[in-house]
């Protein structure tokens, strides 16, 4: 099966930093990947389809780029809000498989 | 609205079976494949299983695999996971989400979950 690694496992920045954060497939996913938010007692939210396709409604300064292996997760400028775990996913087969999750904090 | 209520959650002991149920509202239910994922407390998400929208085909992670199953009615508008032969590992806070005919597949919307814990 297709193992999915992020990185960091956390990072601590502050408003308005761009960040970015990082995932790698153990094998070629093409472009089969999501990113989703979650924050402490939710559930997940869908912010990136297709390695780089925003959902309606998410604040432009997320943003997905990557194929392949190798793909990564940009927030432009870091806002309050955006404090929580983020994981990648894989879905171009089964089983599905998720990142480990990065959590981002706010100094 | 779409939305997705999950139930059936509790405290169970090792061995025993639970089921698990999602109604969703808010969307033509019979028209979406539906996923379980499962989180444990502090860890991270696992996939867990999906049904196709006309429940003919089944797909499981390796660790619940022969132990849950997932079915679907689409009557009355629910996903369901019967878990069986549960584990302490089994523990966590189950989720139901849609899959998008829409956003290439992904989950585009998530319930609130249900916890399950085993105990000994």
């Amino acid at each position: 099966d297709i193992q999915m690694t992020q990185s960091p496992s956390t990072l601590s920045a502050s408003v308005g930093d761009r960040v970015t954060i990082t995932c790698r497939a153990s094998q070629s996913i093409t472009t089969w990947l999501a990113w989703y938010q979650q924050k402490p007692g939710k559930a997940p939210k869908l912010l990136i389809n297709k390695a780089s396709r925003l959902e309606s409604g998410v604040p432009s300064r997320f943003s997905g780029s990557g194929s392949g292996t190798e793909f990564t997760l940009t927030i432009s400028s870091l806002q309050p809000d955006d404090s929580a775990t983020y994981y990648c996913q894989k879905y171009n087969r089964y089983p599905w498989t998720f990142g480990q999750g990065t959590k981002v904090e706010i100094k | 609205q779409v939305q997705l209520v999950e139930s059936g959650g509790g405290v169970v002991q090792t061995g025993r079976s639970l089921r698990l149920a999602c109604a969703a509202s808010g969307f033509t239910f019979s028209s979406y494949p539906m996923h379980w994922v499962r989180q444990a407390p502090g860890e991270g998400l696992e996939w867990v299983a999906v049904i196709s929208y006309d429940g003919s085909d089944e797909y499981y992670a390796d660790s619940v695999k022969g132990r849950f199953t997932i079915s679907r009615d689409d009557s009355k508008n629910t996903v369901y996971l019967q878990v069986n032969s549960l584990r302490a590992e089994d523990t966590a806070v189950y989720y139901c989400a849609r899959e998008s005919i829409v956003s290439s597949s992904c989950l585009d919307y998530w319930g609130q979950g249900t916890l399950v814990t085993v105990s000994s």
